[in-house]
């Protein structure tokens, strides 16, 4: 069976740095891309960018190039979603999703970050 | 702005039918490019609804049908029940501005 399991909930200041995972078992990891999508309070569903564990090769969406930074280290069949910088409107819900020629077919449960003073 | 526009809400009575359409443009659901749907329950991730335009996964049920033409999707749903109130979302691929996935801003599906 396919999973996708992220890291739990955080809570962050402004300024702070932060890495959230997304394991996923039950298939050839590095054979998949892994996409990331944000969901803000109460808002739709975002795309953020798409790695490829296999060679590591990446693709950012324009609105978060440079925001963020997308990493996978396919031995231990994880990818990750990190920030240097938070910022108050990073607060949202992550989540990591598999594609596969059916689109992202497959979910992780969300992570929910927070950045507040 | 989302780049496939979806009407922000639609709602029907149990055992009617109601329609979500998503449209799009020439460099994404007009360019050939497959449309997925997906369902978000309260609290949950997506969940994956139809896929490559037409087909249900396995579990989904046959009141959920997707339909494709031009540049435009539409998601069915018939014999509405009162668990189908959810968020729906198409997504597709598009080729400008390198966005590999996008998708529309969302359908608020209301069973009076």
């Amino acid at each position: 069976e396919v999973q996708l399991v992220q890291s739990g909930a955080e809570v962050k200041e402004p300024g702070e740095s932060l890495k959230i995972s997304c394991k996923g078992s039950g298939y050839s990891f590095d054979t998949y891309w892994i996409g990331w999508v944000r969901q803000m309070p109460g808002k739709g569903l975002e795309w953020m960018g798409i790695i490829y564990p296999g060679d590591s090769d990446t693709r950012y969406s324009p609105s978060f190039q440079g925001q963020v930074t997308i990493s996978a280290d396919k031995s231990i069949s994880t990818a990750y979603l990190q920030w240097t910088s938070l910022k108050a409107s990073d607060t949202a819900i992550y989540y990591c999703a598999r594609s596969d020629t059916r689109g992202p077919a497959y979910w992780g449960q969300g992570t929910l970050v927070t950045v507040s003073s | 702005q989302s780049v496939l526009t979806q009407p922000p809400s639609v709602s029907g009575a149990p055992g009617q039918m109601v329609t979500i359409s998503c449209t799009g443009s020439s460099s994404n659901i007009g360019a050939g490019y497959n449309v997925h749907w997906f369902q978000q329950l309260p609290g949950t991730a997506p969940k994956l609804l139809i896929y490559r335009n037409t087909n249900r996964p396995s579990g989904v049920p046959d009141r959920f049908s997707g339909s494709k033409s031009g540049t435009s999707a539409s998601l069915a749903i018939s014999g509405l029940q009162a668990e189908d109130e959810a968020d729906y979302y198409c997504q597709s691929y598009d080729s400008s501005l390198s966005d590999y996935w996008v998708f529309g801003g969302g359908t608020k599906l209301t069973v009076l």
